[in-house]
């Protein structure tokens, strides 16, 4: 079955860099989530989008942004890059907006120099 | 403010034991249960979950048991295995919205 694809899978910049981190639902998902998650740490949920709008918005920095294309992929998108951003990044997806399970890309794991 | 507490943080277990990981949670709205195992360098990957009308839910070795009116739930792996060894999040949301994880435990199954 398809997953959700993230790209890259790794991701190396330096501080105040950008970086841009792709997802791809799975098929006829038209949900996408994003969550941040540290070493050792819980994924933290960062911003979400249903049919190509912003859905929730959680504790993600001003320095960063996302959408949700027409193809229902997502890019986030972080600027001015700091050292605390080193961490894994996950997309989730899922068919519908409410009591529907979220399927989780394996990640992009972004490290700042 | 942990809105999702998650226990044991780690957990060693021997083959063909049973494995129980215990969560808690505050949020009374709170109306889907999920539970995910993470491998190494891998995204989380939905196991079980439950909804509050429900006392417990079993899919083959793994079953999920929820107590309402504690607000708590576990997640029982039965005649656990090497290959189940990872970490385990259990996590709770309102109508499919973010996920709220715990802090997740690490399971360790000895052969």
């Amino acid at each position: 079955a398809a997953g959700v694809i993230q790209s890259p899978r790794h991701l190396i910049k330096e501080k105040r860099e950008t970086a841009t981190l792709k997802c791809y639902p799975i098929p006829r998902h038209d949900t996408v989530y994003w969550y941040q998650q540290g070493p050792g740490q819980d994924p933290q949920f960062l911003i979400s989008f249903y049919e190509k709008m912003q859905s929730d918005k959680g504790s993600i920095p001003d320095r960063f942004s996302a959408q949700q294309f027409s193809d229902y992929h997502s890019e986030l998108n972080m600027s001015s890059l700091e050292l605390g951003d080193s961490a894994l990044y996950f997309c989730a997806s899922s068919r519908g907006h409410s009591d529907q399970p979220q399927h989780f890309g394996d990640g992009t794991r972004l490290s700042i120099l | 403010q942990q809105q999702v507490k998650q226990s044991p943080q780690s957990l060693i277990v021997q083959k063909g034991g049973i494995s129980i990981i215990n969560c808690a949670y505050e949020n009374t709205a709170f109306d889907y249960f999920p539970w995910y195992q993470q491998f190494p360098g891998k995204g989380p990957a939905l196991l079980i979950a439950i909804r509050p009308d429900v006392s417990e839910k079993k899919e083959g070795r793994f079953t999920i048991s929820f107590n309402k009116s504690a607000k708590q739930f576990s997640l029982h792996i039965m005649d656990s295995q090497p290959g189940d060894s990872a970490t385990y999040f259990c996590a709770a949301t309102t109508s499919g919205s973010r996920l709220t994880f715990g802090e997740g435990t690490q399971l360790t199954v000895n052969p």
